[in-house]
């Protein structure tokens, strides 16, 4: 069975400042892939970055950076210069190659402070 | 539809009585997921449709929950004698193929009270 933990309930950060959301997944298995969304109030789970996990190069998207960890099983989500539009819920998620579901974790709530 | 559009978008109901939520899906996305997001929760796995395949139930709670997918594209998730424990917001979303490798588009869910 899959596993995805986010051990921090909430984070908070000054605007324009870089906030890290932590990660770590198990899996028995080598390929997967990666996942964090972002849920503001208005409750829809948006995609914010992907990672294939036989890439070792970390993806990024614009201000979104993830710190992978094959070895470790981490998978951190960098945020850089905040912005108040990032406050919301973060999950980590999990998906096995060949497997339909999403494995989440339990999700991280960022506050931007202004 | 141009995302994932759920109904209603929030339902107060009586404990005891059956509710039912709606999805659906981006046109010609064949797999559809229903997941369960309770207060200070992660997201909760229900019920997966991929096309004409039988669906996979296994996250389903209870037989009070159920769910069907007509003709390939809505889905109805139905909720029978309603408990408080149920209450959670029903995320529902749609995948272009049953290999999802990126990701899933979700609705805005629908968020359920039971009083």
């Amino acid at each position: 069975a899959q596993t995805v933990t986010q051990s921090q309930p909430e984070m908070s950060v000054q605007e324009a400042e870089t906030v890290t959301l932590s990660c770590t997944y198990d899996t028995s298995e080598s390929d997967y892939y990666l996942f964090w969304y972002k849920q503001p109030p208005s409750r829809q789970m948006i995609l914010v970055i992907r990672q294939e996990a036989y890439k070792q190069q970390n993806a990024t998207e614009n201000r979104f950076s993830v710190n992978f960890q094959k070895a470790a099983k981490s998978f951190s989500l960098k945020i850089s210069d905040s912005q108040l539009g990032d406050a919301a819920m973060y999950f980590c998620a999990l998906k096995i190659q060949g497997a339909q579901k999403l494995v989440f974790g339990q999700g991280t709530r960022l506050t931007i402070n202004p | 539809g141009a995302g994932v559009s759920q109904s209603p978008s929030n339902k107060v109901t009586e404990k005891g009585k059956d509710v039912e939520l709606r999805c659906d899906p981006i046109s010609g996305h064949t797999a559809l997921y229903w997941y369960r997001q309770s207060l200070g929760q992660g997201l909760e796995f229900l019920i997966y449709f991929q096309g004409n395949s039988a669906p996979d139930k296994s996250g389903l709670p209870s037989d009070r929950f159920s769910a069907e997918r007509t003709g390939g594209s809505v889905s109805t998730l139905t909720i029978q004698r309603t408990q408080q424990e149920d209450s959670a917001v029903y995320l529902c979303a749609s995948s272009l193929t049953a290999i999802a490798n990126y990701g899933y588009t979700f609705g805005s869910g629908t968020r359920l009270t039971v009083v």
